[in-house]
């Protein structure tokens, strides 16, 4: 059985920079695009990005662009979330997602942004 | 603002059938497989329904999915007190390459 286990809970002030990471296990990591979506308190999912583990390829929503960077580490099966400059309304849980028939998701990263 | 749009609440009483709507466009529902996720307070979605109409293994078979043109639902054949939880739609979006959501359904149980 997979599962992807992410970072724990971070505290960033505006302006500041953080990187979640999620490491895979228990598939094989090249066969399913690694999404990111985040929820704020109270609120929906949002898709933010997804990178192809084999090529390293990415994309991202144009919400995001320019804030958002997503890599990953394929000797280790871990794919790294950086998000800069930080906004108050960037404080949400942070997941990692295959979103495919393989339902694995990480279990969140709380990420609050507070002065 | 979501892409697809999903009816805020709904509630239904043990043993109803409830149905849970998704409205999108051709750029995503109309022309893309559509996935349902349940949420409970604190837990990350789970799959409930992909590929419009497909169950995961484990997911129980009062669950079911379809869709029609840009529209898509969610049926809970016989509503139980677990039932309660935030149902999301998603969908792949092809004019901005990447997964649209639904805004929620909050289900009750009375």
């Amino acid at each position: 059985q997979g599962q992807l286990v992410q970072s724990g809970a971070e505290v960033r002030k505006p302006g500041a920079s953080v990187t979640v990471t999620c490491q895979a296990s228990g598939y094989i990591f090249f066969s399913y695009y690694m999404h990111w979506v985040r929820q704020a308190p109270g609120q929906g999912l949002e898709w933010m990005a997804y990178i192809d583990p084999r090529a390293g390829t990415t994309n991202y929503a144009q919400k995001f662009q320019g804030r958002v960077t997503v890599t990953r580490d394929t000797s280790t099966d871990t794919v790294y979330m950086k998000l800069s400059s930080l906004r108050y309304d960037d404080t949400a849980t942070y997941y990692c997602s295959l979103m495919s028939s393989r339902d694995y998701w990480g279990q969140g990263t709380l990420l609050i942004v507070s002065s | 603002q979501s892409v697809l749009t999903q009816t805020p609440s709904g509630s239904g009483t043990p043993g109803q059938r409830v149905t849970i709507s998704c409205s999108g466009s051709s750029s995503n529902v109309g022309n893309n497989y559509v996935s349902w996720y349940q949420q409970l307070p604190g837990a990350a979605p789970k799959l409930l329904i992909f590929r419009d109409n497909e169950r995961p293994s484990g997911v129980p078979d009062r669950f079911s999915g379809s869709k029609s043109g840009t529209s898509a639902s969610l049926a809970i054949g016989v509503l139980r007190s677990e039932d309660e939880a935030e149902y999301y739609c998603a969908a792949w979006d092809d004019s901005l390459d990447g997964w649209v959501f639904g805004g929620g359904t909050k289900l009750t149980v009375l």
